[in-house]
């Protein structure tokens, strides 16, 4: 069965630094997201894509924040400049139709800022 | 506001005992209400929508508009369904679509 794939599992960066976190959503998906759920806290809605194109986002997902799908199989969410508080499991996800459908999700990367 | 409140952090019962894991929602349109599960070391994974109005794994979930909530519901708990479940609501917000989680509830089935 086909499933979302996530890479690094973890990275680790220092403050100030650039990430890329690496998602292949299932192929035949056409709306993908990230999400982030802090430690102890809840799982929060980062961005929608479709149609190479930001879809939604959150009041969360600033400046700093960037996606891109550099190829047909790939969706990267950028970080620019890390911070403390960037601290985080994120999540990618994807979803057949539109942003209303069940959504797949990938293990996750868990990234720590130092 | 859009909002999804799950007010329990942590539900322990017994094996064979009902259980009831509340979830209500703030919206103002029509939303597609879910629910997700988390098992220890598992990635997140739909458990039921308000929509297919199926019974999975023994749970259902009526969405009752009058009291906007979709609580999840099973007769009789089982240990393999202890995990984290979490309330999701999707919606419509100012471009696409967004979806929103609750905070989550763990349950604990004790044999």
């Amino acid at each position: 069965e086909p499933e979302v794939t996530q890479t690094p599992s973890h990275q680790v960066t220092q403050m100030g630094q650039e990430v890329i976190l690496r998602c292949v959503p299932i192929s035949n998906h056409l709306y993908f997201y990230w999400y982030r759920q802090i430690l102890g806290q809840k799982v929060e809605f980062l961005v929608s894509f479709y149609n190479n194109e930001i879809s939604e986002k959150s009041e969360i997902f600033d400046d700093q924040f960037s996606v891109e799908r550099p190829d047909g199989s790939n969706f990267t969410l950028k970080i620019r400049s890390t911070k403390l508080e960037d601290s985080a499991m994120y999540f990618c996800a994807s979803s057949e139709g539109t942003g209303l459908e069940e959504q797949y999700f990938g293990p996750g990367t868990r990234l720590t800022v130092t | 506001a859009q909002r999804v409140t799950q007010p329990e952090k942590l539900l322990s019962v017994f094996k064979g005992a009902p259980v009831e894991l509340k979830c209500n929602y703030s919206y103002s349109g029509s939303p597609e209400l879910f629910w997700y599960v988390q098992y220890s070391r598992q990635r997140l994974q739909l458990l039921l929508r308000h929509i297919s109005r199926e019974s999975i794994k023994g749970f259902t979930a009526d969405l009752n508009k009058g009291e906007t909530s979709f609580h999840l519901k099973k007769p009789f708990a089982q240990e393999e369904d202890s995990a984290m479940y979490y309330c999701a609501l999707s919606g419509r917000a100012t471009g696409g679509f967004k979806t929103i989680f609750g905070a989550g509830t763990r349950l604990f089935v004790k044999a």
